[in-house]
């Protein structure tokens, strides 16, 4: 099984602040990565799929990068609504994925 | 507007079964492939099972497998999950989420199952 290690597990920033949430896979996993919001009480919602592609109505201060086993998903600057827990998803051996544990990103 | 409402979450006893649903709306069912996702109270996400749009391909996480039962009635616009031999840790919220090229584009607001004697 392919695991997915999220860093940091709490990340504590202000609202205008950058923020950088790593995804590390325990083996290549190409592009097929996605990154998830999940707010309190809230189902996850799709931010990024293909490593990189913004979902659709997901504005443009979210974006992620990166292949094979490292991954980052970045805000470039934080609003008081960004505050939440996030997710990546891997898909490699769709239709089986993982999640990583979350990273919480609180103010 | 897409929606997916879960419902048929409650409390069960250890070894019990319960059924849950998810009525689709909004797009065409049968053209996607769904999925059934649960957290567990505090946790994070979990795939648990996986069905194509003509039924032929199902998938299940090795949790889960030969004690769920993923199912759907496109002609209904729904999705269901058998669960059988439940068990303490099975407690959780469960999500349907449809499948697009691999994400899950589109969640349910879930629904609560409680395992406990």
């Amino acid at each position: 099984e392919i695991v997915l290690t999220q860093s940091p597990a709490t990340l504590s920033l202000s609202a205008g602040d950058r923020a950088t949430l790593s995804c590390r896979a325990s083996q290549s996993v190409s592009s097929y990565l996605a990154w998830y919001q999940q707010k309190p009480g809230q189902a996850p919602r799709l931010l990024i799929y293909d490593a990189s592609y913004r979902a659709t109505g997901i504005p443009a201060r979210f974006s992620g990068s990166g292949s094979g086993t490292d991954f980052t998903l970045t805000i470039s600057s934080l609003e008081s609504e960004d505050f939440a827990v996030y997710y990546c998803q891997q898909r490699s051996n769709w239709p089986r994925g993982t999640f990583g544990q979350g990273t919480r990103l609180e103010i | 507007e897409v929606q997916l409402v879960e419902s048929g979450g409650g409390l069960v006893q250890p070894g019990g079964s319960l059924r849950l649903s998810c009525e689709a709306s909004g797009f065409t069912f049968s053209s996607y492939s769904m999925n059934w996702v649960r957290q567990a109270p505090g946790k994070g996400l979990e795939w648990i099972s996986y069905i194509s749009t003509s039924l032929v391909t199902i998938y299940y996480a090795d949790s889960v497998k030969g004690r769920f039962t993923i199912s759907r009635d496109n002609a209904k616009n729904s999705l269901y999950l058998q669960m059988n031999s439940l068990r303490d840790e099975d407690t959780g919220i469960y999500y349907c989420a449809r499948d697009r090229s691999r994400w899950f584009d589109s969640w349910g607001q879930g629904t609560l199952v409680t395992v406990s004697s």
